[in-house]
């Protein structure tokens, strides 16, 4: 059973304001990604993470930012909320040797008025 | 560069009626791994399968399986005697196999059963 949280699970807020989404895996994982999904179901990688002190940015270009300053912990802030920005976020993380199973969060719907 | 195609936006069938997902795939790769994920409402992503691509078997797990042909590259999923419960948006997604062995997934299809 996969123990990766992510929190809140749905965050309606206001433009302009500073929001984090948190992602925290029990696994000792040190592979770690986040994913936004449109609302038309597209998945696409924003960022990911090969451990420790290591961020990089994935396949879909995003205003958010990560940081990875423990194993268990990758959040992702996003400055100033805009509409554009509504969207589902999921985290996943995944264990070298594992060929890759991605263990995913429950996701963040996040919505921005 | 990597692409997953899953032509079928949405399926919608009668319970029990089987039923066959379709997902083609491109890369310049020689070795990579496939994926199924299941999303039900709750919006989860639960993972349904891994296929290396070096292993053409096909496979079945109680009413789902699995046909992987290379030849065509193609990985498509079949649910026998479908159920309500099946209802969900499925993925189908491509990864590299070294590297940050990132997903590539594919639009979705939603799938719906009708009692």
């Amino acid at each position: 059973e996969a123990d990766i949280y992510q929190t809140p699970r749905y965050l309606v807020i206001g433009t302009g304001k500073k929001i984090t989404l948190e992602c925290s895996q029990t696994m000792g994982h040190d592979k770690m990604y986040w994913y936004q999904q449109d609302p038309g179901m597209e998945l696409h990688l924003i960022h990911y993470s090969y451990g420790v002190n290591s961020t990089e940015k994935g396949d879909l270009s995003s205003e958010s930012t990560v940081s990875r300053i423990r194993t268990e912990h990758f959040p992702l802030t996003l400055e100033s909320a805009r509409p554009s920005h509504t969207s589902q976020y999921l985290c996943a993380s995944s264990e070298p040797g594992l060929a890759n199973e991605q263990f995913f969060g429950p996701g963040t719907r996040l919505t921005v008025l | 560069a990597q692409k997953v195609t899953q032509a079928q936006t949405e399926i919608s069938v009668v319970e029990k009626e089987d039923v066959t997902l379709d997902c083609v795939y491109e890369t310049r790769d020689t070795t990579y791994y496939l994926f199924w994920y299941k999303q039900p409402p709750s919006g989860e992503l639960v993972f349904l399968i891994r296929r290396n691509s070096f292993d053409e078997q096909n496979e079945i797990s109680g009413r789902y399986s699995w046909n992987f042909q290379k030849s065509t590259s193609s990985f498509n999923f079949t649910i026998t005697a479908s159920q309500v419960v099946d209802s969900a948006v499925y993925f189908c997604a491509l990864s590299e196999v070294k590297g940050a062995q990132k997903l590539v997934f594919g639009q979705g299809t939603r799938l719906t059963i009708n009692p």
